[in-house]
């Protein structure tokens, strides 16, 4: 079965380091999606792909930066640790050139930055 | 920009009792709308889905929504809760293909 798988799931790091998240799915889904959860905010977009060498910026992209190199990967990376950047990370795709379709979410990295 | 207001934050109810979890929708054209659940320590699941085909939309594990246009709403509504639904639940839009989310609704069912 097709699937979007993100590691590490878990992950303590300490500030000022550099951190990369993985997100993987083999739905060969053009879209792809960062998003990260915060009590009280829902989830908030960071970074978006709509295809290999794609790359935009979501509603909280600062100190964060993705790639895509190939269709099956968009991996984030936190430049600089900060402590504000501990949250639980999600990964999601979905079909690209149908507005109306679902997006399919991993089951979430949670980074402590300590 | 498309946006959805999720008007509860936390929502209580007996088991049995109807679950009723509202969301208001901004759109400046007919929207794609999508319920999200969430169980504890989990990842995503889509309940649901509105894709302007038919306004009153069933979902998994006996949930569904009825997209009202004049009231801008997609409430999300269950006829008698189970304890196993307990779990937030996220109003979503689609917007240029990307998904905007609401805040939230945490569901407690009460024994």
């Amino acid at each position: 079965d097709a699937e979007i798988t993100q590691s590490p799931r878990h992950k303590i790091t300490e500030t000022g380091r550099q951190v990369t998240l993985a997100c993987h799915q083999t739905w060969n889904h053009n879209n792809m999606f960062w998003y990260r959860q915060d009590l009280g905010h829902g989830l908030r977009l960071i970074h978006y792909s709509y295809g290999v060498h794609d790359t935009n910026k979501g509603e909280v992209s600062d100190g964060y930066s993705v790639s895509r190199s190939n269709t099956e990967d968009l991996p984030l990376t936190l430049e600089s640790a900060a402590s504000s950047q501990t949250s639980v990370y999600f990964c999601a795709s979905s079909e690209s050139g149908r507005g109306n379709t679902e997006a399919f979410f991993g089951q979430g990295t949670r980074l402590t930055v300590v | 920009a498309q946006s959805v207001t999720q008007l509860d934050s936390h929502v209580s109810v007996s088991e049995g009792t109807p679950v009723l979890l509202r969301c208001n929708y901004s759109s400046s054209y007919s929207p794609s709308l999508f319920w999200y659940v969430q169980h504890p320590n989990k990842g995503l699941q889509l309940l649901l889905k509105y894709t302007s085909a038919a306004t009153l939309v069933k979902g998994i594990n006996g949930f569904e929504a009825e997209f009202k246009k004049s009231e801008t709403s997609f409430h999300l509504t269950k006829p008698s809760a189970h304890m196993s639904d307990a779990a937030e639940y996220f109003c979503v839009v689609s917007d240029d293909y990307k998904y905007i989310f609401g805040t939230g609704t945490r569901l407690k069912v009460l024994a």
